[in-house]
């Protein structure tokens, strides 16, 4: 199984809500991503989990909460978001033995706050 | 911020053409990749070459590497109207697993 599966695949939300987006795999990656993705842009890191605990945060505002409740699972908390926030949110996972290795990306999940 | 940048941002070719798409950065990496998006989906790993690698060949995909001058290409030989898709270089950089995408090539290949 080399799949990076994210839930959902498009999340309408309004700014007082409260969502959260779902990434899970199989690969026994222990380096898990979540990138945000706006319309003709690259990709921007916003998280990177090794081993389970957060070990890069891009300065992303609190108003998204990283959360990894195991080895196989990565969860973005949202909450009050602005209309600026609504992106392609993109969830990877890698192996993280020295680098060296290539991150495999879900689908996204396609974020539009209202 | 950004670390690679791509070159050129849009190319169009005609089918059975090669693809040339250059890529650039700024520090010191542990290697370089290089990934494709089809429309604002999931990207997919074409590549990976090492900091200590020169050439990489993969199918019709041809990676050069050039520390020296901070810089990458991607050869596409052979182009299909399926390889139609935005190109991402990513650059991993040293002592970390941080995975920093440049700015993308949209690639059109014509029938």
């Amino acid at each position: 199984d080399t799949e990076v599966t994210q839930t959902p695949k498009h999340l309408v939300m309004g700014m007082t809500n409260k969502k959260s987006l779902k990434c899970e795999q199989h690969m026994g990656h222990r380096a898990m991503y979540w990138y945000k993705q706006k319309a003709k842009k690259p990709p921007e890191l916003m998280f990177v989990y090794s081993y389970e605990k957060l070990s890069i945060n891009e300065s992303v505002p609190s108003r998204f909460s990283p959360e990894c409740p195991n080895s196989s699972l990565l969860n973005l908390h949202l909450h009050a978001l602005q209309p600026e926030d609504s992106a392609l949110y993109l969830c990877a996972s890698s192996q993280p033995t020295g680098g060296n290795t290539e991150a495999f990306f879900g689908q996204g999940t396609r974020l539009t706050v209202v | 911020s950004q670390q690679g940048e791509e070159d050129p941002q849009a190319l169009s070719i005609q089918e059975g053409e090669n693809a040339t798409m250059n890529c650039s950065y700024k520090t010191s990496i542990n290697n370089l990749q290089w990934y494709r998006q089809n429309s604002g989906r999931g990207l997919v790993h074409l590549i990976l070459i090492r900091s200590n690698e020169r050439e990489k060949h993969s199918g019709r995909l041809r990676v050069t590497l050039d520390t020296s001058k901070k810089s990458s290409s991607l050869l596409i030989t052979a182009s299909r109207a399926a390889d139609t898709a935005s190109y991402f270089c990513a650059t991993e950089a040293r002592g970390n697993y941080k995975l920093t995408f440049g700015k993308g090539t949209l690639l059109t290949v014509n029938p």
